[in-house]
């Protein structure tokens, strides 16, 4: 089945450790993107990639590191320079064409501890 | 800063109530209004969209509104279910350079009492 594919589902992290997220796609979309969720808040965007090798910084992006180099995966790194960490992260992608939707993981719950 | 304006926070409704909520949004190149619901612990999943060369579009017992002139939109769940209680975010996405990037409403959470 296509879809996206979020590792781990629940993390913890020692506080001043570096920790990365996987996402990874088979839908074959050239666009993926990254999104903070903090509870009964919206999605904010960390980065995003709309081509391999490239990749933009959302509206959160400090303390946050990715890569884009293969088209399927997009990991997220959340470095020790990021001052709360802990949150729901989401992956989503998309295809690049006129508005068209997102498509989801099921979502990387992150907990320092 | 694009931005897409959703309202209530929350939303609390009887079983069979026709719970509704707003969106507004301020860039005209926008040209695609999704819906997406999500479940607590889940990803947000589309629910329905709209393109603005329409003013309603249905699906089962949804419902989207969209009002260009006005730049607003809004989603209606006719005779809702304690199934649908979930939190609802609008978003709003655009062709050119950043095609299929979304701008997010900040969520409405639904309760449906039984």
């Amino acid at each position: 089945d296509g879809g996206i594919t979020q590792s781990p589902k629940y993390l913890f992290r020692k506080e001043g450790q570096n920790v990365t997220l996987s996402c990874e796609q088979n839908l074959n979309h050239d666009a993926m993107y990254w999104y903070r969720q903090d509870p009964g808040q919206g999605l904010r965007l960390i980065y995003y990639s709309q081509i391999v090798n490239d990749f933009q910084k959302g509206d959160i992006a400090e303390g946050y590191s990715v890569s884009r180099e293969k088209k399927e995966s997009f990991p997220l790194t959340v470095t020790s320079a990021q001052k709360n960490p802990t949150a729901f992260y989401l992956c989503a992608s998309s295809i690049r064409q006129r508005g068209t939707e997102a498509f989801f993981g099921q979502g990387t719950r992150l907990t320092v501890v | 800063q694009q931005q897409v304006k959703q309202s209530p926070q929350s939303l609390i409704v009887q079983k069979g109530g026709i719970p509704i909520i707003n969106c507004a949004y301020e860039n005209t190149a926008f040209d695609y209004f999704p819906w997406y619901q999500q479940f607590p612990g889940k990803g947000p999943a589309l629910l329905i969209a709209i393109r603005p060369d329409v003013s309603e579009k249905k699906e089962g017992r949804f419902t989207i509104s969209f009002n260009k002139s006005a730049k607003q939109f809004s989603l209606h769940i006719m005779d809702s279910q304690p199934g649908d209680s979930a939190t609802y975010f609008c978003a709003a996405s655009m062709m050119g350079i950043n095609a299929g990037k979304s701008t997010f409403g900040d969520g409405t959470t639904l309760t449906v009492k039984p």
